[in-house]
């Protein structure tokens, strides 16, 4: 069974600032899928960003961007540019290909005015 | 984005009574719908996976008799919390995602979430 590992149960961090929030996994898949997902204090769930893994390429959506290390089964998130809106739990989450998402314990992020 | 929608978004019971929450795509056709179980500062834990029109696959220790998961259509899941008690008081979300090709991945969306309270 796959598992996801946040080390980091909370971090705050100065708006304007830069955040990185961790997330290792483990598996013994080639072929999956790795996901940051944003639950705001709605307790909506927000897909922030995606990453295949068979892309060497890191993903980026604008001020959210990963490192992902394959071979470290390692997978964190970098915020830039911090705003107070990016207030949130976030979750990393591990997917084989159209299978079961398996979430990560969350890392509480709070943006300090 | 596609929209998921949860109905109620509150709800408050009497223990033993039983509770229906429903799950909607609201423009798009979900074949597979997921059930998850969140409790307070809790990850989402996955309840089972429902395919429309057949049988919910239940995560291991489960319950399948006591949440019941039906998909009868291609926009609705219902899940159903029979003979509640206070500790199924939790926050359920549902999510729905849909058909794709083998090789592609399809996106799960989120509905908002229904909290239940069993007094």
């Amino acid at each position: 069974a796959q598992t996801v590992t946040q080390s980091q149960p909370e971090m705050s961090v100065q708006e304007a600032e830069t955040v990185t929030l961790s997330c290792t996994y483990d598996t013994s898949e080639n072929n999956y899928y790795l996901f940051w997902y944003k639950q705001p204090p709605s307790r909506q769930m927000i897909l922030v960003i995606r990453q295949e893994a068979y892309k060497q390429q890191n993903a980026t959506e604008n001020r959210f961007s990963v490192n992902f290390q394959k071979a470290a089964k390692s997978f964190s998130l970098k915020i830039s540019d911090s705003q107070l809106g990016d207030t949130a739990m976030y979750f990393c989450a591990f997917m084989k290909l159209n299978e079961k998402l398996t979430f990560g314990t969350g890392t509480r992020l709070t943006i300090i005015p | 984005g596609a929209v998921v929608s949860q109905h109620p978004s509150r709800v408050i019971c009497k223990s033993g009574t039983s509770v229906k929450i429903e799950c909607r795509s609201l423009d798009f056709q979900a074949t597979t719908m997921f059930w998850y179980r969140q409790f307070p500062k809790q990850s989402l834990m996955l309840m089972a996976t429902s395919n429309e029109g057949s049988k919910a696959t239940y995560e291991q220790g489960v319950e399948k008799d006591k949440f019941l998961i039906n998909h009868a259509s291609l926009t609705l899941s219902t899940l159903t919390v029979t003979s509640a008690h206070p500790e199924d008081s939790s926050f359920y979300i549902c999510s729905a995602s849909s058909q794709g090709t083998a090789s592609s991945y399809n996106e799960q969306f989120f509905g908002p979430g229904t909290r239940l309270t069993v007094l």
